[in-house]
């Protein structure tokens, strides 16, 4: 079966950078794009950017730029967010989807919090 | 950007009665390949987003049939048709007409009177 599992939480001080990892299994790795999805505490989604496994290509949100990567490992099926110069607003549940005709494989998110 | 507005924010519903949500995007939501990309989540408490309707009216799989969609263009409803005391949680909807681009309503919060 289709399974997301990322990485644990994580505790980083402001100016920090954090990297979050998502780990594909059940499905071809490479044959689907992977979303992530933010969600600030008590707040909504929010779409931070897509990359394809399948050669790294990705594509950001503008609000992101400049201060985002998205990795991607396919000897060990694991697509990675990385975001930098965190501040405190960046405290959020990070969340990995599987881009297909339902978006339904969601990962169980990681929780970063950032604070001094 | 594509904007997607729900309403209302915050419902409450007694069990057994029926509960309707909206969803009102910028711009149509139809693709020139005849598919309408508006999506239905349930997210409950410490879990991730769970898919409840695909393409405004295909429940998916597990889903069950109290739950519906309908809609076209730009104009969405989500239908519950007697509510229980497990649908409690928040209802996104979630367009994808520009992908690689998604974007979610504010959420509405159902809770059970």
């Amino acid at each position: 079966q289709v399974q997301l599992v990322q990485s644990g939480a994580e505790l980083k001080k402001p100016g920090a950078s954090v990297k979050v990892a998502c780990k594909s299994s059940g499905y071809t790795f490479t044959k689907y794009y992977i979303h992530w999805v933010r969600q600030a505490p008590g707040q909504g989604l929010e779409w931070m950017g897509i990359i394809n496994p399948n050669g790294g290509g990705t594509a950001y949100a503008q609000k992101f730029q400049g201060r985002i990567n998205m990795t991607s490992d396919t000897s060990t099926s694991t697509v990675y967010v990385e975001l930098k110069s965190l501040r405190s607003d960046d405290t959020a549940i990070y969340f990995c989807a599987r881009e297909d005709q339902y978006t339904a494989y969601w990962g169980q998110g990681s929780l970063v919090t950032v604070s001094s | 950007d594509v904007v997607v507005t729900q309403t209302p924010l915050s419902l409450s519903v007694t069990p057994g009665q029926p509960a309707s949500i909206s969803c009102r995007s910028s711009q149509s939501l139809l693709h020139t390949d005849g598919k309408t990309y508006l999506y239905w989540y349930l997210q409950k408490p410490g879990q991730p987003p769970q898919l409840l309707i695909y393409e405004v009216s295909n429940r998916f799989s597990g889903v069950p049939d109290r739950f519906s969609g309908s809609g076209s263009g730009t104009d969405f409803t989500l239908k519950i048709s007697r509510v229980e005391a497990e649908d409690v949680g928040i209802y996104y909807c979630m367009q994808s007409i520009k992908l690689p681009e998604i974007t979610f309503g504010q959420g509405t919060r159902l809770e059970i009177k």
